[in-house]
């Protein structure tokens, strides 16, 4: 199975800070990559597709980048709403996708 | 309204069977890829089976496989999970999602609750 690994696990922020986070994975995914949002009781949300691609309906504040084994989503200016817990997904092999383990975006 | 609404959790001994269903409206289920993906309390996303938008492809976790039978009515846009021998570990939120291109899971159920308890 691909390995998907989420840094850091955690993260304090401000409201309008700029914030990044890393998803890594064991092996080649090309642009096989996903982004999610999720809040507490709640679904996941998508994000992003394609490793850059951003979902419809989802604010211009989110954005990502990166190919082959290492990514990056980032948030320009966070907002209130942004304090959730983000998940990169590979979706490079179909007949076993793999999440990340979760990064946690606190308010400082 | 583009929807996906789960039902069928609840509580089951170890060692026991349960049949999620996931109801899909809103959109031409037929046409897209199906998934179930769980979330363990306090826990991450775990991916646990795919379906394909005529069914006749399928594919399950390894902590699953043997045990968990996914499933699809097109004529009932519905999907399903069937879940035997069940576990502790399997204790979850179970979610329904569809597959878009490069495999991102665009429309999400609000999940349903499975507990693994004597």
């Amino acid at each position: 199975d691909i390995q998907m690994t989420q840094s850091p696990s955690s993260l304090s922020a401000s409201v309008g800070d700029r914030v990044t986070i890393t998803c890594r994975a064991s092996q080649s995914i090309s642009s096989y990559l996903n982004w999610y949002q999720q809040k507490p009781g709640k679904a996941p949300k998508l994000l992003i597709y394609a490793a850059s691609s951003l979902q419809s309906g989802v604010p211009s504040r989110f954005s990502g980048s990166g190919s082959g084994t290492d990514f990056t989503l980032t948030i320009s200016s966070l907002q209130p709403e942004d304090f959730a817990t983000y998940y990169c997904q590979q979706s490079y092999s179909t007949l076993s996708i793999t999440f990340g383990q979760g990064t946690r975006l606190e308010i400082k | 309204e583009v929807q996906l609404v789960e039902s069928g959790g609840g509580l089951v001994q170890p060692g026991g069977s349960l049949r999620l269903s996931c109801a899909a409206s809103g959109f031409t289920f037929s046409g897209y890829e199906m998934n179930w993906v769980r979330q363990a309390p306090g826990k991450g996303l775990e991916w646990v089976s795919y379906i394909s938008s005529g069914g006749s492809t399928i594919y399950y976790a390894d902590s699953v496989k043997g045990r968990f039978t996914i499933s699809r009515d097109n004529a009932k846009n519905s999907l399903y999970l069937q879940m035997n021998s069940l576990r502790a570990e399997d204790t979850a939120v179970y979610y329904c999602a569809s597959r878009v291109g490069w495999g991102a899971f665009d429309i999400w159920g609000q999940g349903t609750m499975v507990t693994v308890s004597s």
